[in-house]
C-alpha cells in the first residue's frame, strides 16, 4: 500500500530552538518527495523538491535529506521563530504523467516564546 | 494577487444540497488538481486536469462529484445530494507542467465544506 507516515504527530520548541521531523513512505514507483508547510486554515506551500539522486536540499532555515535506499527523509528547521509554527506535511510523488502526490498526515509543529 | 484562487472560501449547507466550488489556477498553468483534506489529515488526490482534458480520477470521487474545466482555464467541483463526510477543506492546486515530474504545485486557499 502506498502510505507516507510522518513522526511525531505534533511538537511543542521554544524559540530559537532546533528541530527534526521524520519521514517514511512506502510509495512506488517514486519519483520525488517533498515538504510543505501549511499554516491553519491555507493551503500547503512548497518549501522542498528532492528527486532520487539528491541526498539533501535547503530553503533557508529549512534543510531536508532524502535516503531513497531506506525510503526515508527528514525536515531539520534551524533557529525556529513563531512563524514557523505550521503543520508540516511529508509528501511524495508518483513517478508517471500525472504527478500524483501523496500526503503524509502532517506533524503539527508549535514553537513557543 | 496571482496565485490560485478558490471561491467560495466557505461553505454551509444541507444535507441533501447540491454545491458547486470554482477554481482560478495561476495565469498559463495547464495542470489543476483537487485534493480533499479532512482534520488532522493530509490532503487526499482527487482529480487531475491536463487543459481542458480530466486525465485521472480517484476512486474518492464518487458519481455524485463532477469536475470540469472547459476551457482549460478555472475548474469547478460540483458535489450533489452533499451529505454530513463530505464535510472537509477542498483545494485546488496548480502547476505549469513545464519541470516534468519536479513540478512544483502551487495550492489556493482551499474552500471549507460543513454539511449540516
Amino acid at each position: 500500500k502506498n502510505q507516507v507516515e510522518q513522526s511525531p504527530q505534533s511538537l511543542i520548541i521554544l524559540e530559537g530552538k532546533n528541530c527534526t521531523l521524520q519521514c517514511n513512505y512506502t510509495v512506488s514507483p517514486f519519483s520525488n518527495l517533498r515538504w510543505y508547510k501549511q499554516d491553519t486554515g491555507r493551503g500547503p506551500v512548497s518549501l522542498t523538491i528532492m528527486t532520487f539522486s539528491e541526498n539533501t536540499k535547503s530553503n533557508g532555515r529549512y534543510t531536508a535529506t532524502l535516503d531513497a535506499d531506506t525510503k526515508q527523509s527528514s525536515l531539520h528547521i534551524t533557529a525556529s521563530q513563531l512563524s514557523d509554527s505550521a503543520s508540516y506535511i511529508c509528501v511524495v510523488a508518483f513517478r508517471g504523467a500525472t504527478n500524483k502526490l501523496i500526503f503524509g498526515t502532517g506533524t503539527l509543529l508549535a514553537v513557543q516564546p | 494577487d496571482t496565485g490560485v484562487s478558490q471561491d467560495p472560501r466557505h461553505k454551509i449547507t444541507k444535507r441533501g444540497q447540491n454545491v458547486t466550488f470554482r477554481c482560478d489556477p495561476i495565469s498559463e498553468h495547464n495542470r489543476l488538481y483537487w485534493y480533499r483534506q479532512t482534520l488532522g489529515q493530509g490532503p487526499e488526490f482527487l482529480t487531475y486536469f491536463q487543459n481542458e482534458a480530466q486525465l485521472e480520477k480517484s476512486r474518492l470521487l464518487s458519481d455524485r462529484f463532477s469536475a470540469e474545466r472547459p476551457k482549460g482555464s478555472f475548474s469547478t467541483l460540483e458535489i450533489q445530494r452533499t451529505e454530513q463526510g463530505d464535510s472537509a477543506m477542498y483545494l485546488c492546486a496548480s502547476s505549469s507542467g513545464r519541470t516534468g515530474s519536479t513540478d512544483t504545485q502551487y495550492f489556493g486557499p482551499g474552500t471549507r465544506l460543513t454539511v449540516l
